[in-house]
C-alpha cells in the first residue's frame, strides 16, 4: 500500500504571509495532484505534477515535485482568506490508482 | 459546479439499516469512483467503475456493494450500518479508466451519520 504523509496536519496563519505544506511518501509515484477541498464541497483539482523535480506555478500557488517523484510541496505567497480550504494530495502509482493523503487543514484570518 | 451529481446529500439512518447513494457522472465520463471521507481516515477509496464494469477496488467493506449501470449512472448500497460507516461518502468521475495523470471530478458529497 502506498502511503501519503501530508504535513503539518493544520495551519492557522494570518492574512499576507507565506506557507508551505508537505506531501511525502517512501513510493515512487508516476504523477502526483494536488486539490482544494472547501466546507461542504467536494475535492476540486489544482495541479498535476508528473516530472521530477518539476515546478508549476498557479498564481500565487508554486508546486514542486521532488527529483525521486516521492514527495511533492506546495507553497503559498501572500496567503487570502480565499485560500482557506484543506489541501489534499494524491499519488499515482504503477497501477494509475490515486492514494490520497489526510490533506492539511488551512485557515487563513483576516 | 463540477458536473456530477449526488444524491441525497444528508442522510440520517439507524443501526442495521441499509441506504442508497446515487451518483450521476459528468457528461461523457465513463469511469465512476467512490470514495470514503472520515476525519481520522481521510479519503479512502472505495471502487471504481469503468463503462458498467468493475475497474479497481480499494478498501470497501463486504457490507458494501455498488454497480454502475448503462446510462452510467452509479449507486453505493451500504447495508447493516454501523455507528462507524458515519462519513462522507464521494463520488468522482473521469474521462480515463485509471487514474494516471488525468482528472478527478467530485461530486458534492452524500454525508451519512447512523445513530
Amino acid at each position: 500500500t502506498q502511503l501519503l504523509e501530508q504535513s503539518p496536519q493544520f495551519l492557522s496563519i494570518q492574512e499576507g504571509e507565506n506557507l508551505t505544506v508537505y506531501c511525502n511518501s517512501s513510493s515512487v509515484f508516476s504523477s502526483l495532484q494536488w486539490y482544494r477541498q472547501e466546507p461542504g464541497e467536494g475535492p476540486v483539482l489544482l495541479v498535476t505534477v508528473v516530472t521530477g523535480g518539476e515546478v508549476k506555478k498557479l498564481k500565487r500557488l508554486t508546486f514542486q515535485f521532488g527529483d525521486a517523484r516521492k514527495d511533492s510541496s506546495l507553497h503559498i505567497t501572500a496567503a487570502q482568506p480565499g485560500d482557506t480550504g484543506l489541501y489534499l494530495c494524491a499519488g499515482a502509482g504503477s497501477n494509475y490508482k490515486l492514494t490520497f493523503g489526510k490533506g492539511t487543514l488551512l485557515t487563513v484570518n483576516p | 459546479d463540477s458536473g456530477v451529481t449526488q444524491t441525497p446529500k444528508h442522510l440520517i439512518t439507524a443501526t442495521g439499516q441499509r441506504v442508497t447513494l446515487r451518483c450521476s457522472p459528468r457528461s461523457g465520463d465513463l469511469s465512476v469512483y467512490w470514495y470514503q471521507q472520515s476525519l481520522d481516515q481521510g479519503l479512502q477509496f472505495l471502487i471504481q467503475y469503468y463503462n458498467g464494469e468493475e475497474r479497481a477496488k480499494g478498501n470497501i467493506l463486504e457490507r458494501f456493494s455498488a454497480q454502475q449501470f448503462p446510462d452510467l449512472h452509479s449507486e453505493l448500497n451500504l447495508s447493516s450500518l454501523e455507528l462507524g460507516d458515519s462519513a462522507l461518502y464521494f463520488c468522482a468521475s473521469s474521462k480515463i479508466p485509471q487514474g494516471a495523470a488525468g482528472e478527478l471530478f467530485f461530486g458534492e458529497g452524500s454525508r451519512l451519520t447512523v445513530l
